[in-house]
């Protein structure tokens, strides 16, 4: 268990909608990173806060956006969704934004229909 | 920009069979690396890494060497067991900016 909490486990939804993935960082942890893992694309960087601040900036799509919250917990905006947002989305967090290890949590996977 | 590349696989061995997955990375200055494991249905667990130049890491059997003159990060282990059937993911992290830049991964599967 890496501490790194992420809701919910599993999603349906249809094109067009709008979805909040929610993870909440290890305890301690400053930096939430969220990614997308495709089986075409791979583990994809899309974005990272740091303390409240967007501090990267990765291969997210307009249509995508995130936020952290003053108590550390963030959140990935997915609207206007389409068939191949199908994903797993993964959450990691860490101590400090400096090329610090990163701890993942378990991942929402995320079904378009 | 900074990349990594590693074999994609997939490997397939035998139990207790010597394993090598390669990595080579692409990076200005002296980057961290990192081997990330992927068990099925599980989010990415860190396996070892390095933090400059000739350190091993090495965790639960699997060992890797950061090579600067080579810019090689290579895992391996000396016995694998079905157990180990999973993904594996090379990635370094730079201090500033896009801080983890992963490889393809490289799925295995340990036949006993």
């Amino acid at each position: 268990d890496s501490g790194v909490t992420q809701t919910p486990k599993h999603l349906i939804t249809a094109t067009g909608q709008r979805v909040t993935l929610r993870c909440s960082p290890r305890s301690g942890d400053l930096s939430v990173y969220w990614y997308q893992q495709s089986l075409d694309q791979g583990l994809q960087f899309l974005i990272q806060y740091y303390n409240g601040e967007e501090r990267a900036k990765g291969n997210i799509l307009e249509r995508f956006s995130a936020q952290q919250f003053p108590d550390l917990h963030s959140e990935l905006n997915l609207s206007s969704l389409e068939l191949g947002d199908s994903a797993l989305y993964f959450c990691a967090s860490s101590p400090r934004t400096r090329g610090e290890t990163q701890y993942f949590g378990p991942g929402t996977r995320l079904l378009v229909l | 920009g900074n990349s990594v590349t590693q074999m994609e696989g997939p490997v397939t061995l035998s139990e207790e069979a010597f394993l090598t997955i390669n990595c080579t990375y692409t990076a200005t200055g002296y980057p961290s690396l990192f081997w990330y494991v992927q068990y099925p249905g599980e989010g990415l667990q860190l396996l070892l890494k390095a933090t400059k130049a000739d350190d091993k890491g090495s965790n639960k059997g699997f060992e890797a060497t950061y090579r600067k003159e080579t810019t090689s990060f290579h895992l391996e282990k000396g016995s694998v067991q079905v157990s180990d059937s999973a993904v594996y993911f090379c990635a370094l992290s730079k201090e500033v900016g896009q801080n983890f830049v992963f490889g393809p991964g490289t799925r295995l599967s340990v036949l006993p």
